[in-house]
């Protein structure tokens, strides 16, 4: 089946910092979306990208589905921003989204 | 802004009961979907359920485990007899009935924790 890797998996940065988060798949797919897993267990769907660039305040996401990547980017990070993000992705003639095992990040005051 | 909302938030069973538990998709998506995630690990796929019949379904989901549409609204996941490797947060996702590719973006609720003694 498809493998879908993030990187880092751990990720500590303080308040204010920017960072990357990336997203690698193995194969072709439909779609990918980016989901933001808070404290409290919840997933925040953050965007639906399954090409191109998307922005969201200081968020946005780029996804070059020829190359079989996406970035998702933070920037002037804040401590509720912590949590695991993890990126999913839809393969051709399936149903289920496959998730990536995530990057979990923790901002600092 | 319109939600999946899940109950209960917590349950809490003993190894070889029976649990149910529920979820109310957004009220015009029409597919339904549920997933869990072990503690610490990557979220799951478990089924998928559209036009009142499952439509992909993992390994995962055995003879176990079983999902209905009992109403217009409710949506539930049945776990016959339960394991203790059972024991996960179990989420539930509904879409929009799609029309165009911007509207399989997945939406998911705050999900049940299930804990098997």
């Amino acid at each position: 089946g498809i493998q879908v890797e993030q990187s880092p998996p751990d990720l500590i940065l303080q308040e204010g910092a920017n960072s990357t988060l990336r997203c690698n798949f193995s194969d072709s797919v439909n779609n990918l979306q980016w989901f933001h897993q808070n404290p409290w267990g919840q997933l925040i769907n953050l965007f639906y990208i399954p090409s191109g660039t998307k922005q969201n305040g200081r968020l946005s996401a780029t996804t070059v589905a020829t190359e079989r990547y996406s970035l998702l980017y933070i920037s002037s990070s804040q401590t509720t921003d912590s949590g695991v993000y993890f990126c999913a992705v839809h393969i051709p003639g399936r149903r289920a989204l496959t998730f990536g095992s995530g990057t979990r990040l923790q901002v600092q005051p | 802004e319109p939600e999946v909302t899940q109950t209960p938030s917590h349950q809490v069973t003993q190894m070889g009961q029976e649990v149910i538990l529920r979820c109310v998709p957004i009220s015009n998506h029409l597919y339904f979907y549920w997933y869990r995630q072990i503690l610490g690990q990557k979220v799951e796929f478990l089924v998928s359920f559209y036009n009142n019949e499952i439509s992909e379904k993992s390994e995962i989901f055995d003879d176990q485990f079983s999902v209905e549409r009992p109403d217009g609204s409710n949506f539930t996941l049945k776990i016959r007899s339960t394991k203790l490797e059972d024991s996960a947060m179990y989420f539930c996702a509904s879409r929009d009935p799609g029309g165009d590719a911007t509207n399989e973006k997945l939406f998911f609720g705050s999900g049940t924790q299930l804990s098997v003694l």
